[in-house]
C-alpha cells in the first residue's frame, strides 16, 4: 500500500494568516492527489483534485501543488470557515489511501 | 445535484455481519465508479472498496476477505456486507460517488451512518 503522511498533524494559526499543509507518499503517484476538508461531525468535501486543480465552488484561497512524491495544500488568508481538518489522499494505485489528517485550530 | 444517504442498523453484535445501502438520488447510478469510506471516532478515513454500476469490484485488501459491495441498478442503490465484525469495524460509514472511469477521487459523499459494534 502507498503511505501517504502528512505534517504537520495540528496546525495552530490566526484569521488572516497563511498556512501549507505538507503531505507526502511512500512511492510516486505522478499527480493523483485530492484534497479533502472534513468539519465535525461532517462528511469530508472535495477541494482539489489532481494535485492542482480547484473543484468547483472552492475559493481560490486554497491552492495545491506538488508531483511525484511531495503535496501541498496552502490557504492563503484564513476564514473563520477554514478552520477544520484536512485529508489528501492518493488516487494512482489502489487501495486508495488517505493521510491522517492536519487539524487546523484558531490560535 | 447528485445526493446520496446511507442506511441501515446503528448497531452490531460481534461475529455478525454490519449490511449498509446506500440511496442514490438526483441522478442515475448508472456510468459512475461507487465507493463505501469508513471512519473510526475520532481517526482518519479507510477507503473499504468500489463498485462500477455494471457490477465490477474493487475491495482494500485489509478487508477483502470479509467484505462484498453489491448494486441494483433498478433501486439506484448500492450495498456493504461486513462478515465477523469486531469492536474494530465500529466506525461511521460513507458511501461515496467517484468518476466515471476509475481512478478518481471521492467528489460526492453522503452524510455518514455510525455503526457500532457492541453486545
Amino acid at each position: 500500500d502507498i503511505q501517504m503522511t502528512q505534517s504537520p498533524s495540528t496546525l495552530s494559526a490566526s484569521v488572516g494568516d497563511r498556512v501549507t499543509i505538507t503531505c507526502r507518499a511512500s512511492q510516486s503517484i505522478r499527480n493523483w492527489l485530492a484534497w479533502y476538508q472534513q468539519k465535525p461531525g461532517k462528511a469530508p468535501k472535495l477541494l482539489i483534485s489532481q494535485a492542482s486543480s480547484l473543484e468547483n465552488g472552492v475559493p481560490s484561497r486554497f491552492s495545491g501543488s506538488g508531483s511525484g512524491t511531495e503535496f501541498t495544500l496552502s490557504i492563503s488568508t484564513l476564514q473563520p470557515d477554514d478552520f477544520a481538518t484536512y485529508y489528501c489522499q492518493q488516487y494512482d494505485c489502489y487501495p486508495y489511501t488517505f493521510g491522517q489528517g492536519t487539524k487546523l485550530e484558531i490560535k | 445535484q447528485v445526493q446520496l444517504q446511507e442506511s441501515g442498523p446503528g448497531l452490531v453484535k460481534p461475529s455478525e455481519t454490519l449490511s449498509l445501502t446506500c440511496t442514490v438520488s438526483g441522478g442515475s447510478i448508472s456510468t459512475y465508479y461507487w465507493s463505501w469510506i469508513r471512519q473510526p471516532p475520532g481517526k482518519g478515513l479507510e477507503w473499504i472498496g468500489y463498485i462500477h454500476y455494471s457490477g465490477s469490484t474493487n475491495y482494500n485488501p485489509s478487508l477483502r476477505s470479509r467484505v462484498t459491495i453489491s448494486v441494483d441498478t433498478s433501486k439506484n442503490q448500492f450495498s456493504l456486507k461486513l462478515t465477523s465484525v469486531t469492536a474494530a469495524d465500529t466506525a461511521v460509514y460513507y458511501c461515496a460517488r467517484l468518476g466515471t472511469v476509475g481512478g478518481t477521487p471521492f467528489a460526492h459523499w453522503g452524510h455518514g451512518t455510525l455503526v457500532t459494534v457492541s453486545a
